[in-house]
């Protein structure tokens, strides 16, 4: 099956510093990604949806100054936590629709954060 | 507004027993109802799902039963094993390229 990864799988930082998420889809071409967050024992939140070639769509509620997404090409999609503090600890989850049978989608492992 | 409503928050069951989670919608659009597996620590995975033109599909242990009508599907998970505990979600989607609206999770333990 598709595969879609993420890099870091953990990262901490300290408070007011930016730290850079990637997701990749490793063996198809995502025009589209999502990018959810999740809190401890929370289900998955909508963050924005990521495009290829132009700007984000934030949910209502995030921050898009916050939360910088860039979608450079048609396997990479990255989030920038800018500023960070220790609310944005989350776990940060990636995915993307698949080509061929539309109504699924991969996700990506996840990336734990943690602002110290 | 809530458009996805999962239930139980969580849920035990002996080894072999069958486990069985409840999804309830309000968005008569959706046109794609699949249930995620998550274990801690991982992203979803999906499990299984169903399209609105079949009541009842099965794969292995796991079902699913899907009621129009009542804008409701459940899962099905027989013979339930340890390996099965970790956190469900249901995703009610619409066709194309947009994202998930997630319930808010069923987390299950199966004990031996």
């Amino acid at each position: 099956g598709a595969v879609v990864s993420q890099h870091p799988s953990r990262v901490i930082c300290k408070s007011g510093t930016s730290v850079k998420i990637e997701c990749r889809s490793l063996d198809f071409q995502a025009t589209t990604m999502f990018w959810y967050r999740q809190f401890p024992k929370q289900s998955l939140m909508l963050m924005a949806t990521s495009n290829e070639g132009s700007k984000a769509t934030y949910e209502q509620g995030v921050e898009k100054d916050k939360f910088l997404i860039n979608h450079a090409s048609l396997t990479l999609s990255t989030l920038t936590v800018t500023s960070a503090h220790p609310e944005d600890s989350s776990f940060y989850i990636c995915s993307a629709p698949s080509q061929g049978r539309a109504y699924e989608q991969y996700f990506g492992p996840g990336t734990r954060l943690t602002v110290t | 507004q809530q458009q996805v409503k999962q239930s139980p928050q969580s849920l035990i069951v002996q080894k072999g027993g069958i486990s069985i989670i409840n999804c309830a919608y309000e968005n008569t659009a959706f046109d794609y109802f699949p249930w995620y597996q998550q274990f801690p620590g991982k992203g979803p995975a999906l499990l299984i799902a169903i399209r609105p033109d079949v009541s009842e599909k099965k794969e292995g242990r796991f079902t699913i039963s899907f009621n129009k009508s009542a804008k409701q599907f459940s899962l099905h998970i027989m013979d339930s094993q340890p390996g099965d505990s970790a956190t469900y979600f249901c995703a009610p989607n619409f066709s194309g390229n947009t994202p998930l609206v997630f319930g808010k999770g069923t987390r299950l333990s199966v004990i031996a």
